[in-house]
């Protein structure tokens, strides 16, 4: 069954300090790979998207991702958080040609250390 | 701001009522996609719209039902409601299909 893995429930960073979070997805073939960010009581923000070319993706706020098919992992890194970041961020892959379409990690609650 | 509103933000039913959640999409976003998301979970796809036909579905019984209207809005509509169906429903809309998606606040669904 297609799945996608988000290894980390929480993850406790300082301020300032750098950031990975990971995805792992099965997947027969490239998926389109998508970042979303979801703070309390709000819906889904995009953060970045993978679809072919460059494996290295930037996003919005200073995050980018890479592919790795190798590895079947789609990693989400920021260099630099900041308080704001803190909030739940989930992986999604798109299977454009099954009927189950987007599938969704459970999610990384990210804390923000002052 | 995605340009995605639902309604109600908030709702509370009892087991075995019916519920109807509505979505407005962007003008031009003719695929619209539901999602249930329970607390602490990551959303999980209940069905896509396309031109107002289903174009997939998830793991989700027949109680769960949509409609896509020509004026780029949608409802989810849940029959015999049961307590497990609590959670944050969302919506998200694009044009065509396999593009960005652009996802509504949600409507939180209490079943008592």
């Amino acid at each position: 069954a297609q799945s996608v893995t988000q290894p980390d429930i929480h993850i406790t960073v300082s301020e300032g300090a750098s950031l990975e979070l990971r995805c792992n997805y099965s997947y027969g073939a490239t998926p389109y790979l998508f970042w979303y960010v979801q703070s309390p009581g709000q819906g889904l923000q995009l953060l970045l998207k993978y679809f072919s070319g460059d494996t290295l993706v930037q996003g919005i706020k200073g995050f980018e991702a890479e592919f790795k098919r190798s590895q079947s992992s789609f990693n989400l890194r920021k260099p630099s958080v900041h308080w704001s970041d803190a909030a739940e961020y989930f992986c999604a892959v798109d299977q454009a040609n099954r009927d189950d379409k987007i599938i969704f990690g459970k999610g990384t609650r990210l804390h923000i250390l002052p | 701001e995605t340009g995605v509103t639902q309604s109600p933000t908030h709702l509370i039913k009892t087991r075995g009522q019916q519920v109807t959640l509505r979505c407005s999409s962007q003008s031009g976003h003719n695929t619209v996609s539901w999602y249930q998301q329970a607390l602490g979970q990551g959303p999980q796809f209940i069905f896509q719209y396309y031109r107002e036909e289903e174009n997939g579905r998830g793991n989700f019984p027949p109680r769960f039902s949509g409609l896509q209207f020509p004026n780029y809005s949608s409802e989810l509509n849940v029959n015999a409601l049961e307590l497990d169906d609590s959670a944050l429903y969302l919506c998200a809309s694009t044009w065509g299909l396999n593009n960005e998606q652009f996802f509504g606040p949600g409507t939180r669904l209490t079943v008592l």
